[in-house]
């Protein structure tokens, strides 16, 4: 079953401008993470939040949690077409304490990136 | 060493056969996952790995799949009489077993069922 569920389901911008991808969870997690997969290949680490914090950053991406709504918020700013890719949320299997069994997935935003 | 490796890219096979799917993790990370993933879906967790212990099988795997990891290295999936409804993108994927370690992935293996 897959826990996540990324909103909206795809999404096209020009370069230059921010993308905002949402993801929404249903049981309490230990941490969620992003990651990125280009069309064909494996899917990228990009990201962990854990669920005390609130924001983190790393280069042009930001990543919020909001663990009274369940949700998280992808941003990249300043997109590049290289980041053309389908976007997924993913978070440990139903916050049990001690450390992640596994990673549960949502279904992917499709992010399209015009030059 | 240069990340989880999977071997074959691709594999197509005729319909009842069977087939096998290597991967080899990151040598230092202790946990070693298998997922499937379908076109336009995220991928679906299958079993994983702590060293040689498989500790967790998903429903999805039913009673013609299994998956090995002998001496805590490499792991195989193999798939037995295989059905159309088995083509996907196979993923293997290594984490070091401390608390919430964020995943390395391979390049996956297609499978085409025919």
């Amino acid at each position: 079953s897959q826990q996540g569920e990324e909103d909206p389901q795809a999404l096209s911008i020009q370069e230059g401008e921010n993308a905002t991808m949402n993801c929404s969870y249903k049981t309490s997690i230990n941490n969620l993470q992003w990651y990125r997969q280009n069309s064909g290949r494996g899917l990228v680490h990009l990201i962990l939040i854990r669920s005390n914090e609130r924001e983190k950053h790393s280069g042009r991406l930001r990543v919020t949690l909001d663990t009274s709504k369940k949700s998280s918020s992808l941003l990249i700013t300043a997109s590049r077409a290289a980041d053309t890719a389908s976007y997924f949320c993913a978070t440990d299997a139903e916050g049990r304490k001690g450390g992640s069994e596994k990673l549960v997935f949502g279904k992917g935003m499709k992010l399209t990136v015009n030059p | 060493d240069t990340g989880v490796s999977q071997d074959p890219r691709h594999k197509i096979t005729k319909r009842g056969q069977n087939v096998t799917f290597r991967c080899d993790p990151i040598s230092e990370h202790n946990r070693l996952y298998w997922y499937r993933q379908t076109l336009g879906q995220g991928p679906e967790f299958l079993t994983y790995f702590q060293n040689e212990a498989q500790l967790e099988k998903s429903r999805l795997l039913s009673d013609r799949f299994s998956a090995e990891r002998p001496k805590g290295s490499f792991s195989t999936l193999e798939i037995q009489r295989t059905e159309q409804g088995d083509s996907a993108m196979y993923l293997c994927a290594s984490s070091l077993s401390s608390f919430s370690e964020s995943y390395t992935f391979g390049s996956g293996t297609r499978l085409t069922v025919v």
